[in-house]
């Protein structure tokens, strides 16, 4: 069975500080792909990375980073120098090679304040 | 740019009612999604289709079909709406198996 568990509700920071929003996944397939997106207020869902479960290098984008780690099952992303308009729900995913069911988690609502 | 729409952004349908929620992407994407979303549970497959005329079922598809006769298009259908499938309803669709996949802005479905 496939799942995603994001087991942070809410955070909140102060502008500035850093975030850490963690995704955990479970699946039994070998080949599968992490996905997370960002649903700002507006409410239209935002991609933001994708990662396969062959590539496990951690990846950087401006302030944004990812950590893949298949140890822990785990793809958890940061935010740097967090700003107000990173304020959003941040949802992780997963899709099996196997079936092309993309499931998602509960998501991670992030509010920063000025 | 993919462009997924949604039929509607706003929809009150009565109890028994029947309803469709469609969704049209305009880019070739084999993969198409339908989703609700509700506060506290995420986004949850109802159902998604990989090819025309397949579908497979989500983890929620209980009271829902779908419809594929073409390509771009997915259609979202409630048999005999009832209150507890009011919710925020998602459309997605993408390329091929491990594609990111496109939201469509989401169709709110009230149910009285």
């Amino acid at each position: 069975a496939q799942k995603v568990t994001q087991a942070q509700t809410e955070i909140s920071v102060v502008e500035k500080e850093d975030v850490t929003l963690d995704c955990v996944y479970e699946t039994r397939d070998t080949t599968y792909y992490l996905f997370w997106y960002k649903q700002p207020p507006s409410g239209e869902l935002v991609f933001l990375i994708r990662r396969n479960s062959f590539d496990e290098q951690n990846e950087i984008s401006g302030r944004y980073s990812w950590n893949f780690q298949k140890s822990t099952s785990s793809f958890n992303f940061t935010i740097t120098a967090s700003q107000v308009v990173d304020s959003a729900v941040y949802f992780c995913a997963l899709l099996s090679y196997n079936t092309d069911k993309l499931i998602f988690g509960t998501g991670t609502r992030l509010q920063v304040f000025p | 740019d993919v462009k997924v729409t949604q039929s509607s952004r706003y929809l009150v349908k009565r109890t028994g009612e029947k309803v469709f929620l469609e969704c049209v992407q305009d880019m070739d994407h084999e993969n198409m999604f339908w989703y609700r979303q509700d506060p506290g549970l995420g986004l949850r497959l109802i159902y998604f289709s990989y090819d025309v005329k397949m579908k497979e079922k989500g983890d929620i598809p209980e009271g829902y079909s779908v419809s594929r006769e073409k390509k771009e298009r997915f259609s979202l259908i409630l048999e005999s709406a009832s209150t507890n499938q009011t919710s925020m309803y998602l459309c997605a669709s993408s390329l091929a198996t491990g594609a990111e996949a496109f939201f469509g802005q989401g169709t709110r479905l009230t149910v009285v």
